[in-house]
């Protein structure tokens, strides 16, 4: 079983639409859950992070964690084609720097 | 320069040939990491350095070499490589290696093995 489970896509939405991306995750050890963005031919960019369970918010994402069904969302509200990109979740342990990350979804915003 | 910067940002050798990979943080940050991004595959993360010490070291064959000498500086030495190497590799620093650090990456070496 992989510890960060994403599915890849690829997902389609038009513009103005609420995007909602999930990850499982099977570790209960994770301490920090993060959402990095990459656009073609970029590295990962970070997106968001939480400590623990909970929400936070920053302009139009939104990160959610479950630590108790082990489920992390990233919500993207009015979404826009400059949103198109792959999104990763990844999660983190509380010492030692090793990032896990899921699959990766593949996101189009259509105009 | 700034943040995370990768050279060379494409690559292309021969299973016989002996290269390698450099990456530069102008951030100050004390952690450098390297990862190893193959198609349809989750970003896996390949060695952790903190303040030039290797720390990590995520079951990676020996053809892969990484090298710190410094805090702003880390290369991954490649010898006899296979063509399944070929990927997107990724450098990323952190100021430490506790959860909240955030790890900025750079753009990335593409490389292909042929």
């Amino acid at each position: 079983q992989k510890e960060v489970e994403q599915d890849p896509g690829p997902l389609s939405v038009p513009e103005g639409a609420i995007v909602s991306l999930n990850c499982t995750y099977s570790n209960s050890a994770f301490q920090y859950f993060m959402w990095y963005r990459q656009y073609s031919r970029k590295g990962p960019e970070l997106l968001m992070y939480t400590y623990s369970s909970g929400n936070k918010e920053d302009g139009r994402f939104t990160a959610q964690v479950d630590k108790s069904s082990k489920y992390i969302s990233l919500f993207i509200r009015d979404s826009q084609p400059s949103d198109s990109a792959t999104y990763l979740c990844a999660a983190l342990y509380n010492q030692g720097g090793k990032l896990i990350f899921g699959q990766g979804t593949e996101l189009s915003v259509k105009p | 320069e700034t943040g995370v910067t990768q050279t060379p940002r494409h690559l292309v050798m021969g299973m016989t040939n002996k290269k390698s990979l450099k990456c530069e943080q102008h951030l100050g940050h004390n952690a450098m990491y390297w990862y190893k991004q193959s198609a349809k595959k989750p970003l896996e993360l390949m060695f952790v350095y903190n303040f030039k010490e290797q720390t990590e070291n995520n079951s990676v064959p020996s053809r892969f070499s990484p090298e710190c000498p410094n805090s702003s500086h880390l290369f991954l030495h490649l010898h006899t490589l296979q063509p399944e190497d070929s990927a997107l590799y990724l450098c990323a620093s952190s100021q430490g290696t506790s959860g909240g650090d955030e790890q900025f990456f750079g753009p990335g070496t593409r490389l292909t093995v042929l």
